[in-house]
């Protein structure tokens, strides 16, 4: 069975940093395309960052220059760094990827989500 | 980006109604668009994939269609679990992009 477990979230002031973590269950982490996707408080969803399996890194505008993502293959667990961190960064944030076990990939596994505040 | 509008932003609805959400891309996407349902405090569920594909254990009343631009989420008899926020994504790109999302309301 495929489980995502988000951890790391919490309380930080602005300008600090934080890290989250993806562990992952019932597949390999650097065999998939691993996202991170973020949702404000009342908000809708937005991708964040994306690794693909090769190793190929993208970011959203909104925290490129900021977050780094990457991954640990001998924890198969990924991770989002996240630097200089604003108000606005303040959401529930997921790891999700691809569910390839039938004829076509689809997103379709997503974590419990951890929460991240950014306040004073 | 592929930018991804869903409409309406919400929705009152009766139970046993039928109900229909419309997303729509700003460019082809081909098939390659999901719905998710979400409630409060849980992670999104994916009901459709490929535009038109049910996802293992989702009810058949919920169905959906398009290609292209276009795309159209059903629920054809409007259940009290079903009232939940609703959100497209595309995934044509790997850059994933989501509509902004329906609230379904209870009437």
């Amino acid at each position: 069975e495929v489980q995502l477990v988000e951890t790391g979230g919490g309380l930080i002031q602005p300008g600090g940093s934080l890290r989250l973590s993806c562990t992952a269950s019932g597949f390999t982490v650097s065999s998939n395309y691993m996202y991170w996707v973020r949702q404000a408080p009342g908000q809708g969803l937005d991708w964040v960052s994306v690794i693909y399996s090769g190793g190929n890194t993208y970011y959203a505008d909104s925290v490129k220059g900021r977050f780094t993502i990457s991954r640990d293959n001998s924890k198969n667990t990924l991770y989002l760094q996240m630097n200089s961190l604003r108000p606005e960064d303040t959401a529930v944030y997921y790891c999700a990827t691809y569910d390839c076990s039938g004829t076509s990939c689809y997103p379709s596994y997503w974590g419990q989500g951890t929460l991240v505040t950014v306040s004073s | 980006d592929i930018q991804m509008t869903q409409s309406p932003s919400t929705l009152s609805a009766s139970v046993g109604d039928r109900v229909t959400i419309t997303c729509r891309a700003s460019q082809s996407i081909s098939s390659w668009l999901a719905w998710y349902q979400q409630k409060p405090g849980k992670a999104p569920k994916v009901l459709i994939y490929r535009a038109s594909s049910l996802e293992s254990g989702v009810p058949s009343r919920f169905s959906g269609s398009g290609s292209g631009t276009e795309f159209t989420l059903t629920i054809s008899s409007l259940q009290p679990d079903d009232f939940a926020t609703y959100y497209c994504q595309q995934y044509n790109s790997y850059l994933w992009t989501f509509g902004q999302g329906t609230k379904v309301e209870i009437k």
